[in-house]
């Protein structure tokens, strides 16, 4: 079945720093969405990306599809306390539902 | 806030017992999925409810089985526990039960199995 992998579990940068999350399937994906989830909390929908090379940019966060549409990125310019928590990437594929990543952990040393 | 609420926060139950947890999606919502999500692990989709019917169900055995209501709540009911159960029981509810929805997420309930 449909497997989608993330890349690196976690990453601890220091405040200022970038941080940038991979995310890869192993089959071609109908579209990609990215989820947030703070400590404690729950999965908050940050972006969908559903064309082949597209790029999202949202402040601080550059979301990429790749032109295959097997993976995705997320980086976020100079990191802030406010960016701490778990993010996914999830795609679909075919008729099936969201298959989630199994996350990045992201912490900040302020 | 996703307006999706759901009850209760925390559960604890022993194994073999059953559990209902229920979940009140966001109006104007039709759809309802549910998600497991295991300590450090991304959600894991159980099964999804549009218009009162199931719509496509994850890698879960029979003994996780699910209603929606025509107000369009859910419940989540597991049969038969046992400790691998232990986990953080996740409500999403979307507008149209298309693969391409965003998913609204409620605050979980949490589940521990003794």
């Amino acid at each position: 079945g449909q497997q989608v992998m993330q890349i690196p579990q976690y990453q601890h940068v220091q405040e200022g720093e970038d941080f940038t999350t991979y995310c890869n399937s192993s089959t071609t994906l109908s579209n990609i969405q990215w989820y947030k989830q703070r400590p404690g909390g729950h999965p908050v929908f940050l972006i969908q990306l559903v064309k082949s090379g597209e790029v999202k940019k949202q402040k601080r966060l550059t979301f990429q599809f790749g032109e295959a549409k097997k993976n995705s990125s997320l980086h976020i310019t100079a990191t802030q306390t406010t960016d701490v928590g778990t993010y996914f990437c999830a795609g679909t594929q075919g008729a099936q539902k969201l298959v989630f990543g199994q996350g990045t952990r992201l912490t900040i040393n302020p | 806030e996703t307006g999706v609420t759901q009850s209760p926060t925390h559960l604890i139950k022993t194994r073999g017992q059953q559990v209902t947890l229920r979940c009140s999606s966001q109006s104007g919502h039709n759809t309802v999925s549910w998600y497991q999500q295991a300590l450090g692990q991304g959600p894991q989709f159980i099964f999804q409810y549009y218009r009162e019917e199931e719509n496509g169900r994850g890698n879960f055995p029979p003994r996780f089985s699910g209603l929606q209501f025509p107000n369009y709540s859910s419940e989540l009911n597991v049969n038969a526990l046992e400790l691998d159960d232990s986990a953080l029981y996740l409500c999403a509810s979307s507008p149209r039960g298309e693969k391409t929805d965003t998913q609204y997420f409620g605050p979980g309930t949490r589940l521990t199995v003794l």
